[in-house]
């Protein structure tokens, strides 16, 4: 199964800063990458398809970029209703697989 | 708007089986650029896939090969509904389960919409 790392695993940044995660793949993926963003006692809510499509109604200081192995997913400009956990996840070959997670709170 | 609904027990016993329904409202489970997946998560193991079920002119299923052995998930048309059979759960099962609606387009394949989650705890 192809493996994701994300790093940082969490960060604190302060509201209107730009913040961004990376995602790294343990073998090539093209662009068949997704992001979700999770708040407590929710399921995950996709932000970003086929590596840098946004999904429909998700506000667009975010944006999602990199093809094969590295890939970003940034916040334009971090607000307070952005605290949560975001994940990548793949797609390219089964089975769908997860990175661990970067945690996101306001300094 | 897809809607996805989810019920069933919050508690097993040790060997015994985690069952539970996804109800569909919105779609069909029988479409043919849908595939109708089941997710869990947990402190220990993160999110990880469990397996599918989608109709492409007949019903297939995909499933994780470490659950494989031990699950089953079915479609029911007749409710427009799919299920999770998980048996001979150990407490390495407690986990939140999802289910989760997996659209296919040109843009490619996306778990777009996910159903409320069900902490299912396995313990005697």
């Amino acid at each position: 199964a192809i493996q994701l790392t994300q790093s940082p695993s969490s960060l604190s940044a302060s509201v209107g800063d730009r913040v961004t995660i990376t995602c790294r793949a343990s073998q090539g993926i093209s662009s068949a990458l997704a992001w979700f963003q999770q708040k407590p006692g929710q399921p995950p809510k996709l932000l970003i398809y086929d590596a840098s499509s946004l999904e429909s109604g998700v506000p667009s200081r975010f944006s999602g970029g990199g093809s094969g192995t590295d890939f970003t997913l940034t916040i334009s400009s971090l607000q307070p209703e952005d605290v949560a956990t975001f994940y990548c996840q793949q797609f390219n070959s089964y089975p769908p697989t997860f990175g661990p997670g970067t945690k996101v709170d306001i300094k | 708007q897809v809607h996805l609904q989810q019920s069933g027990p919050g508690l097993v016993k040790p060997s015994q089986t985690l069952s539970l329904t996804c109800d569909i409202s919105g779609d069909s489970v029988s479409r043919n650029s849908a595939a109708w997946n089941w997710i869990r998560q947990s402190p220990s193991r993160g999110l990880e896939w469990l397996g599918r079920t989608y109709y492409r002119s007949k019903w297939y299923n995909d499933y994780e090969v470490s659950v494989k052995s031990r699950i089953i998930i079915n479609p029911d048309t007749s409710k427009n509904q799919f299920s999770l059979q998980l048996n001979s759960v150990t407490p390495e099962d407690t986990a939140v389960y999802y289910c989760v609606r997996e659209r296919i387009t040109a843009a490619g394949a996306r778990f777009d919409s996910w159903g409320q989650g069900i902490l299912v705890t396995v313990s005697s």
